[in-house]
């Protein structure tokens, strides 16, 4: 099956601070997710982004879909951001709802 | 919140003894799934629906049943439950033909 590889695992940062996660993936894929899974337990759907770039506030991603990567960038960071951010793919060719493969995600602490 | 409810939200429970978990929406969406998330491992997908009495399997299948009788009410069935099977386990469905999932709060499990 398709892998999914996170990095960094684990990241610190002062409040105030940029942050970049990187999301590598090891065949084509037609459907990109990320997801924010607060300190609380809740996943929240960021983005969906199979190629392109797209913002939403402080946040925003990249796919470069031909270099098999995805960028989730986070501005002016805010102790809110903490929690692990998961990025999710499908192969393409998929067409029976969304079968999701998951990396293992990156650690965000973000200290006042 | 996409109109999810998981239920219970926490079980513990004994070795051997069957368990039951449901996920239930409002929305009538058809493709409806259960996850299972791990340390180390991201989420993983145990079944999915695409729509009444159609589901199929997931990555980590083995040990778990579905059924679908409703399109509001995915089950998620462990015949006879093994400590291997303490986990979290989400619910999610998709919407619109991009297929962007959203998640349930989650149901904690322990086999003791």
């Amino acid at each position: 099956g398709i892998q999914v590889e996170q990095s960094p695992p684990d990241l610190i940062l002062q409040e105030g601070a940029n942050s970049t996660l990187r999301c590598n993936f090891s065949d084509s894929v037609n459907n990109l997710q990320w997801f924010h899974q607060n300190p609380w337990g809740q996943l929240i759907n960021l983005f969906y982004i199979p190629s392109g770039t797209k913002q939403n506030g402080r946040l925003s991603a990249t796919t470069v879909a031909t270099e098999r990567y995805s960028l989730l960038y986070i501005s002016s960071s805010q102790t809110t951001d903490s929690g692990v951010y998961f990025c999710a793919v499908e192969l393409g060719g998929e067409t029976s709802g969304s079968r999701l493969t998951f990396g293992e995600g990156t650690q965000l602490t973000v200290n006042p | 919140d996409a109109g999810i409810t998981q239920s219970p939200r926490h079980k513990v429970t004994e070795t051997g003894t069957p368990v039951t978990l449901r996920c239930h929406q409002t929305e009538n969406h058809r493709y409806m799934y259960w996850y299972r998330q791990d340390p180390g491992h991201g989420l993983r997908l145990i079944h999915y629906s695409y729509g009444v009495k159609d589901t199929d399997k997931g990555e980590v299948s083995d040990g778990y049943s579905v059924s679908r009788s409703k399109t509001e009410d995915f089950l998620l069935t462990l015949e006879s439950a093994t400590s291997s099977q303490t986990s979290v386990y989400f619910c999610a469905i998709s919407t619109g033909p991009r297929n962007i999932q959203y998640f349930g709060a989650g149901t904690r499990l322990s086999v003791l």
